[in-house]
C-alpha cells in the first residue's frame, strides 16, 4: 500500500491568501483525522471524519478553516484566509475506524504564511 | 477532557537504555499509544498498551498503570537512530480520536 498521501509537501504563501491542502487516506480505511503540529502547541487534531463525515470539528481554531470529504479516497482542509499564524506542518491520518487502532500518519504539509 | 505531560528532552549515550514517562488524565481511558517522530518526519507507531503491565518488542518496552494514570517507553541498546521525539497518545472510549502530549525529544550521543 502506498499509505496516506498528502499534497502538497510544500507551501509558501501571502497572509490573505487561500491555502488548500489534499489527503488520500490509505485504501480501505474509513477514519481520517487532520491535525496541526507547532513547538508551541504540539500535536493538535483539528477534525475527524467517519465514513466520511465530520464526527469532531471541536479542534477547528476558527471559521477560517474548513474540511470537507467527498468521498472515501479524498479529503481538503481550507485556509480562507491564510495568517502567519496559520504556519505549521499539518497531518493528515487514517485507521480503519472500528475501534481503537492505530492511526498511520501520511507525510505532511509544512505551510509557511508569509 | 483529557491531560497528557510529557518531559520535553533528555540526552543519552549509544548502547545506553533510556526511559520516557507519560502522565495522563482523561475520563473513559481505552488505551495509550506511543509515536516515534524523527525530525522532519511524520509520526509512526511503536507501542500500544490498554492493561496494565509490561508490552515488549525488541529493543522498545512499554509499561502502563492504569490506576497511577502513567505509562512510560524505555528504549534499550540506544542507537544513533534512536535519537527523535517520543509521543504518547490517549484514547478515551466513545470515540476514535488521540490525544497526543507534545513529545520527549531523546538525543544519542557517540
Amino acid at each position: 500500500d502506498a499509505g496516506v498521501i498528502q499534497s502538497p509537501r510544500h507551501e509558501v504563501t501571502e497572509m490573505g491568501q487561500e491555502v488548500t491542502l489534499r489527503c488520500k487516506p490509505i485504501s480501505g480505511h474509513n477514519s481520517l483525522f487532520w491535525y496541526r503540529q507547532t513547538m508551541m502547541r504540539g500535536l493538535e487534531l483539528l477534525i475527524y471524519f467517519n465514513n466520511n463525515v465530520p464526527i469532531d470539528d471541536s479542534g477547528m481554531p476558527e471559521d477560517r478553516f474548513s474540511a470537507k470529504m467527498p468521498n472515501a479516497s479524498f479529503s481538503t482542509l481550507k485556509i480562507q484566509p491564510s495568517e502567519p499564524r496559520d504556519s505549521a506542518v499539518y497531518f493528515c491520518a487514517s485507521n480503519l475506524g472500528t475501534g481503537q487502532e492505530t492511526q498511520y500518519f501520511g507525510p505532511g504539509t509544512r505551510l509557511l504564511v508569509l | 477532557g483529557q491531560n497528557i505531560d510529557q518531559p520535553t528532552e533528555m540526552t543519552a549515550t549509544e548502547g545506553a537504555i533510556v526511559q520516557i514517562n507519560c502522565t495522563y488524565q482523561t475520563s473513559g481511558f481505552n488505551g495509550l499509544f506511543w509515536y516515534q517522530q524523527h525530525a522532519g518526519e511524520a509520526p509512526t507507531f511503536l507501542s500500544y498498551n490498554v492493561l496494565d503491565g509490561l508490552e515488549e518488542k525488541g529493543r522498545f518496552s512499554s509499561f502502563l498503570s492504569r490506576s497511577k494514570g502513567y505509562s512510560y517507553l524505555l528504549l534499550k541498546e540506544l542507537q544513533m537512530k534512536d535519537s527523535a521525539s517520543y509521543l504518547c497518545a490517549v484514547s478515551a472510549y466513545g470515540n476514535n480520536r488521540l490525544a497526543f502530549g507534545k513529545g520527549n525529544q531523546v538525543v544519542v550521543i557517540p
